[in-house]
């Protein structure tokens, strides 16, 4: 069966700092990737998705980019992070032959202060 | 492009009543519907999902869902609600070659004793 991993589980980082999440899926192969933010009381926003290997594309512009440098791992990194970076972040992956249905991470929980 | 409208944003329900949480969705040709939960502080977890068939789709922890073509509608209903369905709900669309789901704002909803 496929799972997800998420790391870290929370952060809690300086404005200004910069930021790595990562994300690795197991028990598939060429998944499609994504990383949604939710700020507190809001619903998902999708920043950036791949289909593949060193494939990203962005949904918000912001201060944020993600990479994919294997197949089943996506990276989300800030060189400077801002306050209204903080929120709580998903990372999902779906098939790349369905029909898109997504699973999610359990989230990493980011305040920036 | 698609799109989800979750008419109500929080709904309150006593344990052992019935639930519905409402979504309409727009697109034009047949889409893909989804339904996730999310607890507090965890990810995003899949209920049910509509591809094509029957209508009428069953998901996990005793929910269903009736997709009505006429009223672009995927109403999620739950015939008797235990205190641990408090969560957020949320409606997704999906579309044929398009990788991105529409999520909606979500639902949450409180179970009172």
């Amino acid at each position: 069966s496929q799972t997800i991993h998420q790391w870290p589980a929370t952060l809690v980082q300086p404005v200004g700092s910069p930021l790595s999440l990562e994300c690795t899926v197991e028990g598939t192969s060429n998944p499609n990737l994504y990383w949604y933010r939710q700020a507190a009381g809001r619903g998902l926003q999708l920043l950036f998705y791949s289909v593949g290997i060193g494939q990203i594309s962005s949904e918000v512009p912001q201060n944020l980019s993600a990479s994919r440098p294997q197949d089943r791992q996506f990276i989300l990194s800030s060189k400077k992070l801002l306050l209204s970076d903080s929120g709580f972040y998903l990372c999902a992956w779906s098939s790349g032959t369905g029909k898109y249905e997504q699973y999610f991470g359990p989230g990493t929980r980011l305040t920036v202060t | 492009a698609q799109s989800v409208t979750q008419p109500d944003i929080h709904i309150t329900v006593s344990e052992g009543a019935s639930l519905e949480l409402r979504c309409n969705y727009s697109y034009g040709a047949t889409p893909y519907l989804f339904w996730y939960v999310q607890s507090p502080g965890q990810g995003l977890q899949l209920l049910l999902k509509y591809f094509s068939g029957d209508t009428l789709v069953q998901g996990i922890k005793g929910f269903e869902a009736e997709f009505k073509r006429s009223q672009s509608s995927f109403n999620l209903r739950k015939p008797s609600v235990h205190w641990s369905d408090a969560a957020e709900y949320f409606c997704a669309v999906g579309a044929d070659n398009d990788y991105k789901l529409s999520f909606g704002a979500g639902t949450t909803v409180t179970v009172r004793a």
